[in-house]
């Protein structure tokens, strides 16, 4: 089966200054997806950034970037300029190939301090 | 677009009776969809996948028969949590894949459903 871990329960980090959330995962499989999904605290899930497994590139979307390093199953989060809509818990989740469900690992709740 | 609603958004019942909770694809039809169960401060866990017309595939642990899914059309799936028990308590989310979509990794989730059981 198929694991997800992030290793810190919160962060913190000042206004405008950038966090590195960590997220590493276990798998055998060759085709999957990673998410970075934003929870905050009206519990909506809030897609950040996709990552296909067989893309070499790192994702970017805006202020938000992943460091996808396969070899090594980590798949960390960078959240440059951090703003204080950014606070919320941030969850790393894996997708196998198939029509699978969302793996979550237990999440890292950021606080941004103004 | 791509929007999924969940109803009712809190409901709170007593102990030993039934509660549904409806999952729908708004503005796309989705063949499948999945729940997820979120206690107050953990992870989302995965309970089910629900299919258009076919059986519910439930992961391992999770009490099929407690836990009702059906997913009648391609825009609506319902979890029917049959003689709840306090420790039912919990958040219930739902997620949807459209069809046709981007891909397998195309999904948008609900706004959640809290359950309270007394």
């Amino acid at each position: 089966a198929q694991t997800v871990t992030q290793s810190q329960p919160e962060m913190s980090v000042q206004e405008a200054e950038t966090v590195t959330l960590s997220c590493t995962y276990d798998t055998s499989e060759s085709d999957y997806y990673l998410f970075w999904y934003k929870q905050p605290p009206s519990r909506q899930m809030i897609l950040v950034i996709r990552q296909e497994a067989y893309k070499q590139q790192n994702a970017t979307e805006n202020r938000f970037s992943v460091n996808f390093q396969k070899a090594a199953k980590s798949f960390s989060l960078k959240i440059s300029d951090s703003q204080l809509g950014d606070a919320a818990m941030y969850f790393c989740a894996y997708k196998g190939g198939g029509a699978d469900g969302l793996t979550f690992g237990k999440g890292t709740h950021l606080i941004i301090q103004p | 677009g791509a929007v999924v609603s969940q109803h009712p958004s809190w409901v709170i019942c007593k102990s030993g009776t039934s509660v549904k909770i409806e999952c729908r694809s708004l503005d796309f039809q989705a063949t499948t969809m999945f729940w997820y169960r979120q206690f107050p401060k953990q992870s989302l866990m995965l309970m089910a996948t629900s299919n258009e017309g076919s059986k519910a595939t439930y992961e391992q642990g999770v009490e099929k028969d407690k836990f009702l899914i059906n997913h009648a059309s391609l825009t609506l799936s319902t979890l029917t949590v049959t003689s709840a028990h306090p420790e039912d308590s919990s958040f219930y989310i739902c997620s949807a894949s459209p069809i046709p979509g981007l891909g397998p990794y195309e999904q948008y989730f609900g706004p959640g459903t809290r359950l309270t059981v007394t």
